[in-house]
């Protein structure tokens, strides 16, 4: 199976700040990976697929980018309502698989 | 507005089986694959296996092929996965998910997941 490997697995940030998330394959993968946003009490969000393209209904200040293996999700001018869990996962290769995640919390 | 409810939490006795269900609304049932995806307490995500709700054609994880059976009724737009032989180890939130617009195993909709507790 495809590893994914999430850095960091904790992130603390301020409202306003950018932040990065970084999410590797441990073979390439193209560009078949997407991002997904997890809060408390509330369906799993689909942010991005493809590697860059926005879900409609994706705020633009998310920004996916990357290929092969290295992969990072952006997220411009935080929001209190992205502190979250946010997952990578690749669908290049049987059996899709996903990174250990990356919890976002308010400094 | 396309919705994945699920069925209520379970707690079963190991050795048992438990199906649990997800019932689509606000899309055409049959135009879009059902997965599956098992979360752990405190760790991360594993898919499943789909299922084609048209053809009733199913696809396992190796890991989860003697554990999960995935099924359909189109008559109540209703998908369904049996977890059978049930140990600690089958403890975990589970999600029914809407395969992407796209092609390639990434899902659009989630449903709000179901936790299943095994104890005695």
């Amino acid at each position: 199976d495809v590893q994914m490997t999430q850095s960091p697995s904790y992130l603390a940030a301020s409202p306003g700040e950018s932040v990065s998330i970084s999410c590797k394959a441990s073979k390439s993968i193209s560009n078949n990976l997407a991002w997904y946003q997890e809060k408390p009490g509330k369906a799993n969000k689909l942010l991005i697929h493809s590697g860059s393209t926005l879900q409609s209904g994706t705020p633009s200040r998310f920004s996916g980018s990357g290929s092969g293996t290295d992969f990072t999700l952006t997220i411009r001018s935080l929001e209190f309502e992205d502190f979250a869990v946010y997952y990578c996962q690749q669908y290049n290769e049987y059996p899709p698989t996903f990174g250990g995640g990356t919890k976002l919390e308010l400094k | 507005q396309v919705n994945l409810l699920q069925s209520r939490a379970a707690l079963v006795k190991p050795g048992a089986s438990v199906k649990l269900s997800c019932k689509a609304s606000g899309y055409t049932f049959t135009d879009y694959y059902i997965h599956w995806v098992k979360q752990s307490h405190g760790k991360s995500l594993e898919w499943i296996g789909y299922i084609n709700p048209n053809s009733g054609y199913t696809n396992y994880n190796e890991k989860f092929k003697s554990k999960a059976t995935l099924t359909v009724d189109k008559s109540t737009n209703t998908a369904y996965m049996e977890l059978s032989r049930l140990t600690s180890e089958d403890s975990a939130t589970y999600y029914c998910t809407r395969e992407g617009d796209y092609g390639g195993y990434y899902f659009d909709y989630w449903g709000q997941g179901v936790m299943v507790t095994v104890s005695s």
